[in-house]
């Protein structure tokens, strides 16, 4: 059983749109990682979130906590075709213990 | 600060063989986590090092094990290879792990026949 759902699985859209992914569990989480992950690379961490209700903005993409603390969203104003990769939310639900990860939501965006 | 590297990047082995996959944390960073990336399950955590010693263990068989050495370099051994370990193994490494923000390398590409 997967403890991070994310949804969609597969996002196909034109530059210009825009788009939100999203990051549920049952589970409450000390903390959420947004990581992106580019094809032969390893995922690089776009955010930490650790407050519920937390809105942090990176640029373009706006990452929130639930206020919760069982869900998260991914929000990209804009898309650009840099921005195609594969989204990743991890967390972790005590500290000292391991993160868990979700599937991904895999992004494909043309010009 | 260089980034954590992983050797060899591609792999070929077959059935029944063992394989050992290396990784160079950045420096400084004491933790050592590994995952294993496949299409169909994700990725999915195998263990974490710090310090030399296990820290955490996700639920894989016993045939996957690894070590820290002292400067903090970490080696995963895959014993018997079967068809389904077949998958991306990423490394990555923070400050103090357990939970905390990862950095990743490129990978290790393993190919089962």
């Amino acid at each position: 059983t997967q403890l991070l759902e994310q949804s969609p699985q597969f996002l196909s859209i034109q530059e210009g749109e825009n788009l939100t992914v999203y990051c549920n569990s049952s589970s409450v989480f000390s903390s959420l990682q947004w990581y992106r992950q580019e094809p032969g690379e390893g995922p690089v961490l776009l955010v930490t979130v650790v407050t519920g209700g937390e809105v942090k903005k990176l640029k373009r993409l706006t990452f929130q906590f639930g206020d919760a603390r069982k869900d998260s969203s991914l929000h990209i104003t804009a898309a650009q075709p840099g921005d195609t990769g594969l989204y990743l939310c991890a967390g972790v639900r005590n500290s000292g213990y391991a993160l868990n990860f979700g599937k991904g939501t895999s992004l494909l965006v043309t010009p | 600060k260089a980034g954590v590297t992983q050797t060899p990047r591609y792999l070929i082995k077959t059935r029944g063989q063992q394989v050992t996959l290396s990784c160079s944390p950045i420096s400084g960073h004491r933790s050592v986590s590994w995952y294993q990336q496949t299409p169909g399950q994700g990725l999915q955590f195998l263990f974490e090092y710090f310090s030399e010693t296990q820290r955490n263990k996700g639920n894989f068989p016993g045939r996957f094990s690894g070590r820290q050495f002292s400067n903090s370099r970490s080696e995963m051994n895959v014993s018997t290879l079967e068809l389904g370990d077949s998958a991306l193994y990423l490394c990555a490494s923070s400050l103090d792990g357990g939970g905390t923000a990862q950095y990743f390398g490129p990978g290790t590409r393993l190919t089962v026949l």
